[in-house]
């Protein structure tokens, strides 16, 4: 089972920050906070990811709190085009370890 | 910038015939991974792979699937007699280390009927 808790859906406007919430009370010291998303039944799109310190990428800015008990991903300026379903998934870093999925937040993006 | 790629993108096959779903990971990547999405459910895990063998897998991964890397570059994942319950979108992954990013392919579905 997946070890995150997220909203079921989130709601937000075109042009504006969308800041997805993930939980993640029992991560280990050496798992990593995975962001991705899935557009309609494409293949999931990986989004970010980080250990313990705040990350940005092109796409997204991942803060993870200092106790690493939780996370915010940050899309700084939705468009509709990030209409999705967002996954916050947990993973410790041995080899060939899965990303388990679970149901994740649906992101309605709107005009 | 380089993708996954999976083929064919929908297959429609005869409950309890086998079926091949053929994936093509990025070429310096070492992990290998086969997921499925149930209709309107989550997307599960089935099977990791490094190293020519199998790494992790689910309970789904009974002994009726199984996956093979045949000739370096494509990622094949059979079901050998397909039931109505292994329709689904079937996704390959891979990764070029364990703790990097994983790359999903587009998918194939698979229709039983």
């Amino acid at each position: 089972d997946a070890k995150t808790t997220q909203p079921t859906s989130m709601d937000c406007a075109e042009g504006r920050a969308a800041n997805l919430p993930c939980n993640h009370s029992t991560i280990s010291g050496n798992e990593y906070v995975y962001w991705y998303r899935q557009i309609h039944s494409q293949g999931p799109q990986y989004i970010i990811h980080g250990l313990k310190n705040n990350e940005t990428n092109e796409m997204a800015s991942l803060i993870i709190t200092e106790d690493r008990k939780s996370s915010t991903l940050i899309l700084p300026h939705a468009t509709l085009r990030d209409t999705a379903v967002y996954y916050c998934i947990v993973r410790p870093p041995q080899a060939g370890t899965a990303l388990i999925f679970g149901k994740g937040t649906t992101l309605s993006v709107s005009s | 910038e380089p993708e996954v790629t999976q083929t064919p993108s929908h297959q429609v096959t005869q409950m309890g015939q086998e079926v091949i779903l053929r994936c093509v990971p990025i070429s310096n990547h070492l992990y290998f991974y086969w997921y499925r999405q149930i209709l309107g459910q989550k997307v599960e895990f089935l099977v990791s792979f490094y190293n020519n063998e199998i790494s992790e897998k689910s309970e789904i991964f009974d002994d009726q699937f199984s996956v093979e890397r045949p000739d370096g570059s494509n990622f094949t994942l059979k079901i050998r007699s397909t039931k109505l319950e292994d329709s689904a979108m079937y996704f390959c992954a891979s990764s070029e280390r364990a703790i990097t990013e994983a790359f999903f392919g587009q998918g194939t579905r698979l229709t039983v009927v």
